[in-house]
Order: structure tokens, then sequence, then C-alpha cells
């Protein structure tokens, strides 16, 4: 059965501060997605992660997916308060069209 | 953004009514999926469609049926609502190519009292 863990799963920064949010799942698979939602809103997408290695960055935010170590990182720099939001991990069950998802990491960036 | 839409957007029902919710795609797209969201649990699975006609059950579908009868129209029914089935309901689409990347609707908020 395929378990997906977030960690942390509340963060409180400050502004300007850099930090990293992980995310590790229990077997095999190639295909990694990062969800934003923000309270009382749907999930929107920000990074489909594809292969080993693979690395996106929009903005302030970075993932990485390192399929060896079934470990990908969602990766903070000099947060803002537009941040702050719930952010969603999710794997694919092994080529197939079903995901499972973490339990989401609420970031909190603080003036 | 995908053309997604979800209906009704928030109900109130009775324990033991039956409750049907309703997901419309403009995209096209092949699969379809129900989720709950839940506090402390994420987004778990209840059913999914692969096609017309074609579906499956996710983590959570006790209590749970489907039905898609057209491509664009992906329809949950909670046959005799339960207080435990509380919850916001998300749907979402994917397709094949190029990534499975699931987009999601704006969901329902459903009560059962």
């Amino acid at each position: 059965e395929l378990k997906v863990e977030q960690n942390p799963l509340f963060l409180s920064m400050q502004e300007e501060k850099n930090y990293t949010i992980y995310c590790n799942y229990s077997t095999t698979s190639d295909r990694l997605y990062w969800y934003r939602q923000d309270p009382g809103k749907s999930l929107e997408s920000l990074f489909v992660l594809l292969s080993n290695g693979a690395v996106k960055q929009e903005g302030r935010l970075m993932a990485s997916l390192d399929t060896k170590a079934r470990l990908s990182t969602l990766h903070i720099t000099a947060a803002v308060h537009d941040l702050s939001a719930t952010y969603f991990c999710a794997v694919d069950r092994g080529g197939s069209e079903k995901l499972v998802f973490g339990k989401g990491t609420k970031l909190t960036v603080n003036p | 953004d995908a053309g997604i839409t979800q209906s009704p957007r928030h109900k109130v029902t009775e324990t033991g009514t039956p409750v049907t919710l309703r997901c419309h795609q403009t995209e096209n797209h092949r699969y379809m999926y129900w989720y709950r969201q839940d506090p402390g649990h994420g987004l778990r699975l209840i059913h999914y469609s692969y096609g017309v006609k074609d579906t499956d059950k996710g983590e959570v579908s006790d209590g749970y049926s489907v039905s898609r009868s057209k491509t664009e129209d992906f329809l949950l029914t909670l046959e005799s609502a339960t207080s435990s089935q509380t919850s916001v309901y998300f749907c979402a689409i994917s397709e094949v190519i190029p990534t499975y990347e699931q987009y999601f609707g704006p969901g329902t908020r459903l009560t059962v009292t």
C-alpha cells in the first residue's frame, strides 16, 4: 500500500526566511505532484515532477524529486505572506492514473 | 483554468436522505475522480472513472456510488447520508497526455445533520 508522508504538517515562518517541506513515499513511483490550497478554496497545481532528479522552479518555490530516496522537497526561498497556504504532495500508484495525497503542510508566513 | 464545475456548491441534508453531487467538465478529459477532504486526512479518493460507464472504487467508497453516462458528467451519490459523510467533496479530471496531472473543481461543502 502506498503511503505518503509530509513533514512538517504545520510550519510558521518569518518573511524573508528559507525553509523546506518534505514529502516521503513508501513505494516506487515516477510521478509526483505538488498542489497549493488557500483556505476555503480548491487545489491549484504547482509542479509536476516526472523523473528522478527533476527540478522545477516558480518564483520563490522550487520542487525536486529523488525517486531512489522516494523523496520530494518543496523549498521556499525568502518567504512572503502571499505564500501562506496548505501545500500537498501527491504520488501516483506506480503507473496508475490514481494519486495518493499527503496530509498537507499548512504554511503560515508572518511579517 | 480547467473547465470544471460542481453542483451544488453547498448543501445541508438530513441523516438517511439520498444526496447526489454533480461534476461537469468541458475539457473532454478521460479520467474523473471524486475525493473527500477532512481535517487531518488530506484528500481521499472515493471513486473514479476511466471512461463512460467505466468506474472503480477508491479507498473510502463505502456508502457512495457513482455514475458516468456522458464524458462530461460524473455523479456521486450518497445512498443514505450519515453524519460521517459531512465533508468537502472535490471533483478532479485528468488526461494521460501529457502527465495525468489532475485539475480540481471548486468543491461542494456537504453537511449532514
